[in-house]
C-alpha cells in the first residue's frame, strides 16, 4: 500500500549522461516536491509543483529540471550529471489545501555517478 | 526567515534509557513543527507534528515532543529506547502563514547500545 513510489531505488549513471528519476503517488495530493539529500545532511528542496505550477528554489542548478505530466507523476531530469550530483533524491507530496499537513515521502532513489 | 537547529549530530543511549533529541527553531511567524525519522536507505517518515493547540504532542513508536514557545524549542523524547529506534531524526519547520517550503534541521543520528 505504498503511497509515494520512486523508481528506481538505485540508479547508476555516467558522468554527463542525462538521467531521469520518477515518482508516482496514489494520494491525489496537489503538491509534489523533489529534495536532494547528500550523505549525513538534511534534505534540500530543489523545487515543487503546486498542481501544474512549477516553483524552483533560487539555488537549484539549471542542470536540474522537472516535469509533472499529471497529478500522479513527477519526474526529475538531470541533464548532465556531475560527480557532485551523487546523492539520495527524495520525492514527497502534500495536500495543498491544508497548510499544516505533513509531507509524505517516497523511499528515495540513490544516484551514483561514475 | 525560518531555521532549525538540532543540537548534537550524534546521540548514543543504552537500550531502555531515555531518548532526548534537541531541536530549536527560529521563525518570525507561528510555525508548524515536525519530527521525521529516516532509516538507512529509506525516505522520511513522520513521527509527529505540532500545529496549534496542545503543546505536548504524541507520535508513533512511543515518541513525544513538547512545543515551548518561550524557549523556541521542540525537543523529541521517548522514555525507553529500543534497538529499533536507531535511525536519523530530522526536526523541521514550515510557515504557518503559507508556502510549501519545509526547512529541515541537519539531523541527529541516534545510536542505541545493547
Amino acid at each position: 500500500d505504498a503511497m509515494v513510489i520512486q523508481n528506481p531505488r538505485y540508479q547508476v549513471t555516467q558522468f554527463g549522461k542525462p538521467v531521469t528519476l520518477s515518482c508516482s503517488q496514489t494520494l491525489n495530493h496537489n503538491v509534489m516536491y523533489w529534495y536532494q539529500q547528500k550523505s549525513s545532511q538534511a534534505p534540500k528542496l530543489l523545487f515543487h509543483y503546486y498542481d501544474k505550477d512549477f516553483n524552483n528554489e533560487a539555488d537549484t542548478p539549471d542542470n536540474f529540471q522537472s516535469r509533472r505530466p499529471n497529478t500522479s507523476f513527477c519526474f526529475l531530469d538531470i541533464r548532465s550529471p556531475g560527480l557532485g550530483d551523487a546523492a539520495m533524491y527524495l520525492c514527497a507530496t502534500s495536500r495543498g489545501s491544508d497548510m499544516n499537513t505533513e509531507a509524505f515521502f517516497g523511499q528515495g532513489t540513490r544516484l551514483t555517478v561514475v | 526567515a525560518q531555521s532549525v537547529t538540532q543540537l548534537g549530530s550524534h546521540v548514543s543511549v543504552s537500550e531502555g534509557a531515555l531518548v532526548l533529541l534537541r531541536c530549536n527553531y527560529s521563525s518570525s511567524v507561528p510555525p508548524y513543527l515536525f519530527w521525521y525519522v529516516q532509516y538507512p536507505n529509506q525516505g522520511l517518515q513522520l513521527l509527529l507534528k505540532y500545529t496549534t493547540g496542545a503543546t505536548l504532542v504524541k507520535g508513533i513508536n512511543g515518541f513525544e515532543a513538547e512545543f515551548k514557545k518561550s524557549e523556541t524549542s521542540f525537543h523529541l523524547t521517548k522514555p525507553s529506547a529500543h534497538m529499533s529506534d536507531a535511525a536519523e531524526y530530522f526536526c523541521a519547520v514550515s510557515p504557518y502563514t503559507g508556502g510549501f517550503k519545509t526547512i529541515f534541521g541537519a539531523g541527529t543520528r541516534l545510536f542505541v547500545k545493547a
